[in-house]
């Protein structure tokens, strides 16, 4: 089955700096990569996905790239705010399957 | 819009007592899941629900829980014979119908469990 792993697992920057958080996944046929940010006491919720057509995909300060070669994707954000600190989780998934593997998570502290 | 709603948010149990979890999907959603984080993991799948369908099952769902979702719409995770293992936030997540590929899941807010 599918395996994700999530790296790192926790990571902290200064207020404006950028960070970066990636992800491996195992199975070829995975072709959708949602990104989802949990903050304390709540459930996950969604923040930017991409599909296996495209390699790159941005949302204002958040972008996601994806090498299915290689079997990873990542999530960048720029120009890092106090409100980005949470726990943020990568996972992946195909219509085959119906459901979402998830990665550990990394939390993300963003120093003022 | 309202979002994926879940009831009760938090639950205390005592080893060996039964306990029952209410998922409402987003309105017109008609696949569910069921997933379950504990501390410092991400959220492991546990069933998934098309309309009134149980169409998916983890091998995490021991006999001791089953889901159901009679009328397509909310659905009821229960859990008979608690064990303090069963420990942990469960996740209700829905989607809408299928346009071809796996759509984005939108998650509840979670029930917590403890069991003591």
């Amino acid at each position: 089955g599918e395996n994700v792993e999530q790296h790192p697992s926790t990571l902290s920057v200064q207020e404006g700096d950028s960070a970066v958080i990636k992800c491996t996944y195992s199975d070829s046929a995975s072709n959708y990569f949602p990104w989802y940010k949990q903050e304390l006491g709540k459930g996950p919720q969604l923040i930017i996905d991409i599909r296996s057509n495209v390699g790159e995909k941005k949302d204002q300060r958040i972008a996601v790239t994806l090498n299915k070669t290689a079997k990873h994707f990542s999530l960048h954000i720029t120009e890092t705010q106090p409100e980005d600190s949470a726990v943020y989780f990568c996972a992946a998934g195909h219509q085959g399957a119906q459901k979402l593997v998830f990665g550990q998570g990394t939390r993300l502290t963003i120093n003022p | 819009d309202t979002g994926v709603s879940q009831d009760p948010r938090h639950k205390i149990t005592k080893r060996g007592q039964n306990v029952t979890f209410r998922c409402d999907p987003i309105s017109e959603h008609n696949r569910l899941y069921w997933y379950r984080q504990t501390l410092g993991q991400g959220p492991e799948f546990l069933t998934y629900f098309q309309n009134e369908a149980q169409l998916e099952k983890s091998r995490l769902l021991s006999d001791r829980f089953s889901a159901e979702r009679p009328k397509g719409s909310f659905s009821t995770l229960e859990i008979q014979r608690t064990e303090q293992g069963d420990s942990a936030m469960y996740l209700c997540a829905s989607s809408p119908p299928a346009s071809g590929g796996l759509d984005t899941q939108y998650f509840g807010p979670g029930t917590r469990l403890t069991v003591l």
